[in-house]
């Protein structure tokens, strides 16, 4: 099973409004990262937080990680059409070289 | 521009027919790796190549073979597709960094869209 599971799947906001997306994983980990893909589009990197690391804020993005809940938060604030995406937590091994993926949060933000 | 480009975008083929999806990047990157994306299923890794002549099994290696020659290209290889390798490919690339790959951001191509009859 994958090691990063989103939720909630699905999700749709007003403009303006913010967009809470959940992360959890089983095993531990290196860091997690977050990434948004557009319709059609590759994977784009939004933000990375090691695991000693508790909040992480990049922009309008505000990212948590609970170590002892094994869970992260991506927070977008005052959202925005164009933020309209699916959005992925990865997590990265203590050890090993592989980063697993979560199956995606589709946020759609109404104009 | 640093990019990862992958070709074709998109192709129809038929079972059995060898096809090649290359990927390339100018980011004089390290690391590259492969993988497939289906609903329900997210992402998963097909291939990995911590640097040339380096490569390793992901989750999902059966069926694909994939070669590391030169550092900027990562060629994927389907000798004998099947219809079950239906489905969008993405090529990734990573600085390798003082502390290790999975610190650093992956780069992806834009994908390559394969059905196979």
């Amino acid at each position: 099973s994958q090691q990063g599971e989103e939720d909630p799947q699905a999700l749709s906001i007003q403009e303006g409004e913010n967009a809470t997306m959940n992360c959890s994983y089983k095993t531990s980990i290196n860091n997690l990262q977050w990434y948004r893909q557009n319709s059609g589009r590759g994977l784009v990197h939004l933000i990375l937080i090691r695991s000693n690391e508790r909040e992480k804020h990049s922009g309008r993005l505000r990212v948590t990680l609970d170590t002892s809940k094994k869970s992260s938060s991506l927070l977008i604030t005052a959202s925005r059409a164009a933020d309209t995406a699916s959005y992925f937590c990865a997590t990265a091994p203590l050890s090993g070289s592989r980063l697993t993926f979560g199956e995606g949060t589709q946020l759609t933000v109404n104009p | 521009e640093a990019q990862v480009t992958q070709n074709p975008r998109y192709l129809i083929t038929v079972t059995g027919k060898k096809l090649t999806v290359t990927c390339s990047q100018n980011m004089n990157h390290e690391y590259m790796s492969w993988y497939r994306q289906d609903p329900g299923l997210g992402l998963r890794q097909i291939y990995y190549s911590m640097n040339v002549e380096v490569t390793d099994k992901g989750d999902v290696p059966e069926g694909y073979k994939v070669s590391r020659k030169e550092k900027r290209n990562f060629p994927l290889i389907l000798e004998s597709p099947s219809p079950n390798q239906t489905s969008l490919y993405f090529c990734a690339s990573s600085y390798r960094g003082v502390s290790g790959w999975s610190n650093q951001p992956q780069h992806f191509g834009d994908g390559t869209r394969l059905s196979i009859l």
